[in-house]
């Protein structure tokens, strides 16, 4: 059971806007840069997100996400078939001393 | 193009040893803080341990439980990224990914190689 929770799953149809939470703590996300990857089935990781909110070069703006607090969330506009994929954020955590894994959404394209 | 090329995987008995390599090319590997993350079968990401750039401190932090038993080291004269893991368990049968992060301008960039298994079995 990883200290950052994610909903296992999540799902919309083509054009909708689906948001995927992360919730954390005051050791992790309340005080550390939050990012998102994408892992489309078969294939490595992605970056989607890093610093909260800032998209690397490439990757569409449909790709938003925010930071809360002790939560963040990613958001996806224009939902496409080829979205469809597991989604993780992580952050680094001050009482392990590293780098955790929400245990992952798989997002589904209805 | 950035490309990275996991090796060393394969089948091994728990308590055993094995090293795993990434082999970098087409980014300025010493710029670049390398990271190893595991997947079991069908499980999610778990992160391993990191080694950031000599500029950074050269400093190496690993995940809590893998403490002691993973090192991770870097050749940048080789472009090489390591993870020697020993005492094997069971539970870390695992795809090994490695991934580098640069920084360009202040603009973030991962890359990822393809990975490479781990099968702990007796």
């Amino acid at each position: 059971q990883s200290v950052v929770t994610q909903p296992p799953s999540a799902s919309g149809t083509p054009g909708q806007r689906v948001t995927i939470s992360c919730s954390g703590s005051s050791s992790n996300i309340a005080g550390h840069s939050v990012a998102w990857y994408q892992q489309l089935p078969g294939m490595a990781p992605k970056l989607l997100i890093y610093d909260n909110k800032q998209r690397p070069s490439g990757v569409p703006d449909r790709f938003s996400a925010s930071k809360s607090g002790t939560s963040a969330s990613l958001a996806i506009s224009g939902l496409q078939p080829d979205d469809e994929a597991d989604y993780y954020c992580a952050v680094w955590d001050d009482s392990l001393y590293g780098v955790v894994f929400g245990g992952g959404t798989k997002l589904t394209v209805l | 193009e950035v490309q990275l090329v996991e090796s060393g995987g394969g089948l091994v008995k728990p308590g055993e040893s094995l090293t795993l390599s990434c082999e970098a090319s087409g980014l300025t590997f010493n710029n670049a803080r390398m990271t190893w993350v595991r997947q079991a079968p069908g499980k999610g990401l778990e992160w391993v341990g990191h080694i950031k750039t000599k500029t950074d401190g050269g400093t190496i932090d690993y995940a809590a439980p893998l403490k002691g038993r993973f090192t991770l080291a870097r050749d940048d004269s080789k472009n090489t990224l390591y993870l020697q893991m020993n005492n094997l368990r069971t539970e870390d049968t695992a795809l090994y990914y490695c991934s580098a992060r640069i920084y360009v301008n202040s603009a973030r960039s991962d890359y990822w190689g393809q990975g490479t298994l781990v099968t702990v079995s007796s």
